[in-house]
């Protein structure tokens, strides 16, 4: 089965502390996995994908793999980092993408 | 700059209407997708289309059907709308998957209330 499970409905951290937004995936192919994003009254986009392993905003994430997880980190929260965010799996050759139920994060002053 | 755009942000129907909703890519993209957004449960999809004419039901097509006569024009619709439609609905467009999957690009939204 292609499920993709995000644990915390919502994460609340003070601004400067670290982000970990948790996501694991169950998949018996070889996995392609994104997080996007969704600021206050904006679309929801991209914000990283496995592959590039690149850092946006500040954020990272790391595919394990051994644990089937793909966790975005953040070492210091920022408050425009408040927004709900996404973790995704591609299936079916990259047509098709299985989301999570999303995070809330919310960054306090 | 990818635009996808949506006919509504706010539609307000009574049970048992027919409901129309369009979504429009200026990307040429192959791909495109209804889902519906709800607290808790994320982003599900309903259904998508891989090209003109073509469609395929996704995780959730029950009380709903698509259309897709041009390739950048994907309607989903309510054939009779019911209050447990009620939420808001996300299209999105993409390129046809390859050896890497495609940003799928996502439309404003249309918040639907069924009353």
């Amino acid at each position: 089965a292609q499920r993709v499970t995000q644990p915390e409905k919502l994460l609340s951290v003070f601004k400067g502390a670290p982000v970990e937004l948790k996501c694991n995936y169950s998949y018996s192919g070889s996995p392609e996995l994104f997080w996007y994003v969704q600021y206050s009254r904006q679309r929801l986009q991209l914000l990283l994908r496995h592959i590039s392993r690149e850092s946006i905003k500040g954020f990272t994430a790391d595919l394990n793999k051994g644990e089937t997880s793909f966790h975005l980190k953040k070492p210091f929260a920022q408050e425009e980092d408040s927004a709900m965010y996404y973790c995704a799996l591609s299936v079916l050759n990259g047509n098709k993408l299985v989301f999570g139920a999303g995070t809330i994060l919310r960054v306090k002053s | 700059d990818v635009k996808v755009t949506q006919s509504s942000r706010y539609l307000v129907k009574r049970t048992g209407e027919k409901v129309f909703l369009e979504c429009v890519q200026d990307m040429d993209h192959e791909n495109m997708f209804w889902y519906r957004q709800d607290p808790g449960l994320g982003l599900r999809l309903i259904y998508f289309s891989y090209d003109v004419k073509m469609k395929e039901k996704g995780d959730i097509p029950e009380g709903y059907s698509v259309s897709r006569e041009k390739k950048e024009r994907f309607s989903l619709i309510l054939e009779s709308a019911s209050t447990n439609q009620t939420s808001m609905y996300l299209c999105a467009s993409g390129l046809a998957g390859g050896p890497r999957t495609d940003t799928q690009y996502f439309g404003p939204g249309t918040r639907l209330t069924v009353l």
